[in-house]
């Protein structure tokens, strides 16, 4: 079965930091790139970025609102994408998923974890 | 704030139909495909449509997607109860330094 397990939200204060796992599982995860997206309660969704493969050299690229605060990283040999946020804000108080383009396996998203981040 | 345009809401009556238009410009929709997600309420967004006009296997039939231009549209036919969603377009914008856009989304209530 095809399956993302996010992990590692919480309650964070502003300014902190916090890293969000997101475990794959029933498919060849180091041919996927793999993309973060976050909304926010009452909201739409919101693309982050996306880290390549190894093939691509592991190539990231992320949206305006978080270039320079976020980084994404990937480690085949785990299965498993990290989100790492650092000088958090309210306003990145969301539900954080990942999810991949691969269609070939229907383009899984992840069940999400909250991040709060209020003081 | 998206620069992908999407009615709020559409409503039809059990085993109507449908259509939400996604609008954008010729660095979005009309250079790349657009995909189209479902959000049943309280879950994760699931893929409908990839590719302009795929289904993704387990999707039914009555599901379709379309493009023209710098447009696209997605179609439910025979409206269910379980159709009950919030509905977003996606697709790559090369003006935005190749950074995936969302659409504003569109609340389809079954009257």
């Amino acid at each position: 079965e095809v399956q993302l397990v996010e992990s590692g939200g919480g309650l964070v204060q502003p300014g902190g930091s916090l890293k969000l796992s997101c475990a794959a599982s029933g498919f060849t995860f180091s041919g996927s790139t793999m993309h973060w997206v976050r909304q926010a309660s009452g909201k739409g969704l919101e693309w982050l970025g996306r880290i390549r493969t190894k093939a691509n050299s592991y190539a990231t690229v992320y949206a305006a609102s978080v270039k320079g605060r976020f980084t994404i990283s990937r480690d085949d040999s785990k299965n498993t994408a990290y989100l790492q946020m650092n000088s958090l804000k309210t306003e990145d108080t969301a539900v954080y998923y990942c999810t991949t383009h691969n269609w070939g396996i229907g383009g899984p998203w992840g069940q999400g974890t909250l991040v709060t981040v209020s003081s | 704030q998206s620069v992908l345009t999407q009615p709020p809401s559409v409503s039809a009556a059990p085993g109507q139909k449908v259509t939400i238009s996604c609008s954008g410009s010729s660095s979005n929709i009309g250079n790349d495909f657009v995909s189209w997600y479902q959000q049943l309420p309280g879950t994760a967004p699931k893929l409908l449509i990839y590719e302009n006009n795929k289904r993704p296997s387990g999707i039914p039939d009555r599901f379709s997607g379309s493009k023209s231009g710098t447009s696209a549209t997605l179609g439910i036919t025979g409206l269910q109860t379980g159709d009950e969603a919030d509905y977003y377009c996606g697709t790559w914008d090369s003006s935005l330094s190749a950074n995936y856009v969302f659409g504003t989304g569109t609340k389809v209530t079954v009257l």
